[in-house]
């Protein structure tokens, strides 16, 4: 499979500040982007995605950058909250299949 | 939202049995469902992907004769463990995903956690 890698496996935050987690992928055919949390011991859940034809996109709270340059992905997280702790995965999509990254751990400290 | 159920949620089982987890998408129709399965602390592994009425397309490395992936309805796929091992031991999760118009997202089932004694 492919190869998307992540930057910081940890993360540790103060609540109320913005989080940044990074993402590197492989495969620059690539054209789908998606960001994951997951709690411990549930299935992943989808957060936001974008499209290799954006830059950018934003959520409640949450924001995506991709660059294509140099294949990398964040996610920030504005005004993190404690129940913002999870592990988060870039997944990259090329075809009709998803590779995950390695999983980013975030901790907000209260 | 979609709505993907796994069951069971959590199965214990002797070394040599086997062991089949349901997936289930609940308010939408999959045509393509995916297996995955996560170590502790790691990431997700595909391990197959299954497209309804047709055998499913395995990831290099994974067993196929071990793994047995039935996708028999646009809402049911199903994983068999066949001859199950400790080494099996892990968290499968499943998802599905639709054929809309622009919409490449998938919707994953809560896990399924398996343990083999």
């Amino acid at each position: 499979g492919e190869s998307v890698g992540l930057h910081l496996p940890t993360l540790s935050v103060q609540e109320g500040d913005n989080s940044i987690i990074n993402c590197a992928y492989s495969n620059s055919a690539s054209d789908y982007f998606i960001w994951y949390k997951q709690e411990s011991g549930k299935g992943p859940q989808f957060i936001i995605d974008i499209r290799s034809n954006m830059d950018k996109r934003q959520g409640q709270r949450v924001t995506v950058l991709l660059n294509k340059t140099v294949k990398h992905l964040s996610l920030q997280i504005a005004a993190t909250q404690p129940g913002d702790s999870a592990v988060y995965f870039c997944a990259e999509s090329y075809g009709n299949q998803f590779y995950f990254g390695t999983g980013t751990s975030l901790t907000v400290i209260p | 939202g979609a709505v993907v159920s796994q069951h069971p949620s959590r199965v214990i089982c002797k070394s040599g049995t086997s062991v089949k987890i349901e997936c289930r998408s609940l308010d939408f129709q999959a045509t393509t469902m995916f297996w995955y399965r996560q170590f502790p602390k790691q990431s997700l592994m595909l391990m197959a992907t299954s497209n309804e009425g047709s055998k499913a397309t395995y990831e290099q490395g994974v067993e196929k004769d071990k793994f047995l992936i039935n996708h028999a309805s646009l809402t049911l796929s199903t994983l068999t463990v066949t001859s199950a091992h400790p080494e099996d031991s892990s968290f499968y999760i499943c998802s599905a995903r639709t054929e809309q118009e622009f919409s490449y997202e998938q919707y994953f089932g809560p896990g399924t956690r398996l343990t083999v004694t």
